[in-house]
């Protein structure tokens, strides 16, 4: 059984385009979050999120919005989509928010933008 | 504010021989400070963690890293290289009671010669 599972696994689309990436966790975590990663493999947090904040990483266009169904879900849609935005993206999930919890992450989804 | 250094962006080693991925922070507050592996095309997999127990945290795979406050360092070794080692490797800093994910490294590229 996948911990923590993205859809779709590859995405391209064009300049301008409005479009969502869904995660899932079922360990029963309390937070989720969004990790960009650049071609240069570098990661960087985008958001992370429980049932009581949202924490918004300062450096993140207001394109990019999480959205969180129930507890178990955290999907990252991202509106008029920039040839900048390809990247890989990591959803990750933890038992609690901050400190020595384990983060569990998916597998990546790799999204192009043309 | 908190920040981590990896000194080296790659790292080639012979098979059988041992591997040194060298991690320096910073931080205000006791970090907690993990080791992260991607194999080519995959996800992230925690290797080890360390949270403010023993010093010495062995992880999986034969990989285990010291946390020498001194030095403010944070390296991972592993005696003798496999050539399923090969992959980027990623030193990551948290700091403790907030939300706000991890901090990660800019990654080390392992590669192993036969």
């Amino acid at each position: 059984d996948t911990a923590v599972s993205q859809t779709p696994k590859y995405l391209v689309t064009q300049m301008g385009n409005d479009k969502s990436i869904k995660c899932e966790q079922n360990l029963g975590h309390d937070t989720m979050y969004w990790y960009k990663q650049d071609s240069k493999k570098f990661l960087k947090i985008m958001f992370s999120y429980n049932n009581k904040e949202l924490i918004i990483n300062e450096t993140v266009p207001n394109r990019f919005s999480p959205k969180s169904p129930d507890k178990a879900h955290l999907n990252l849609h991202i509106n008029s989509l920039e040839l900048g935005d390809s990247a890989v993206y990591f959803c990750a999930s933890s038992q609690r928010a901050g400190g020595a919890d384990t983060q569990y992450f998916g597998p990546g989804t790799r999204l192009t933008v043309l | 504010a908190q920040s981590v250094t990896q000194l080296d962006s790659h790292v080639s080693v012979s098979e059988g021989t041992p591997v040194l991925l060298r991690c320096n922070y910073s931080s205000s507050y006791s970090p907690s400070l993990f080791w992260y592996v991607q194999h080519p095309n995959k996800g992230l997999q925690l290797l080890l963690k360390y949270t403010s127990a023993a010093t010495l945290v062995k992880g999986i795979n034969g990989f285990e890293a010291e946390f020498k406050k001194s030095e403010t360092s944070f390296h991972l070794t592993k005696p003798s290289a496999h050539m399923s080692d090969a992959a980027e490797y990623f030193c990551v800093v948290e700091l403790g009671g907030g939300a706000d994910g991890l901090t990660f490294g800019k990654g080390t590229h392992l590669i192993i010669q036969p």
